[in-house]
């Protein structure tokens, strides 16, 4: 059973803080992770992918990936009252030739203007 | 392009009713998945469907199916229905199963 584990938050931050969310998977064996935000009411949308070790930026967002600890994370700098949100983790496994996500049940986020 | 839509977006049943729940992929995509997301259990795959074909099945019980036409058009069916099959439905496409995924707005399910 693939798992992630998300803190449920809410995380409070004021409005142009960094806003950090972490992440932990079961499956040593996943291929792609993702971070996808979900607005109260609305569908996940996608804001973040990423592969491989490291750190991955995009605007104001940054992922990080460690594959030995199995942990992701995403960083929000500049932190603004519309990125108020869920945020949840999701990791791609493969196996038998399918792909399926595991989500996260996510942090919710709460900027503070 | 047009995104992902859900027919749908909201139903109200009884217990022991049946339902069936239409998405429409964005055009081009043949890959769709379908996720049931409550708030205590989140979100959670049902199954995934490409070129017609089921691919992967998630957790859940026989009374939970779902088949794809040949124009990547998916629906899923929920018989005897149960008040814990209360829970917004979300469908995702994308161009193949190991492409980004893209959310439809999902159908809202209450059993009452």
């Amino acid at each position: 059973q693939k798992e992630v584990e998300q803190n449920s938050g809410p995380l409070s931050v004021p409005e142009g803080a960094i806003a950090s969310l972490n992440c932990t998977y079961s499956d040593r064996g996943s291929q792609s992770f993702f971070w996808y935000r979900q607005y109260s009411g609305k569908s996940p949308e996608l804001i973040m992918s990423i592969y491989s070790n490291g750190d991955k930026e995009d605007g104001r967002f940054t992922a990080q990936l460690n594959k030995a600890s199995q942990y992701v994370s995403l960083l929000i700098r500049d932190s603004q009252p519309s990125d108020s949100a869920t945020y949840l983790c999701v990791i791609e496994g493969s196996g038998a030739g399918s792909y399926q996500l595991t989500f996260g049940k996510g942090t919710k986020l709460s900027v503070i203007p | 392009k047009a995104g992902v839509t859900q027919t749908p977006r909201y139903l109200i049943k009884t217990r022991g009713q049946q339902v069936t729940l239409s998405c429409s992929p964005i055009s081009g995509h043949r890959s769709v998945s379908w996720y049931q997301q409550t708030p205590g259990q989140g979100l959670q795959f049902l199954f995934e469907y490409f070129s017609e074909t089921q691919r992967n099945k998630g957790n859940f019980p026989g009374r939970f199916s779902g088949r794809q036409f040949s124009n990547s058009r998916s629906e899923m069916n929920v018989s005897t229905l149960e008040l814990g099959d209360s829970a917004l439905y979300l469908c995702a496409s994308s161009s193949t199963p190991t492409e980004t995924q893209y959310f439809g707005p999902g159908t809202r399910l209450l059993v009452l």
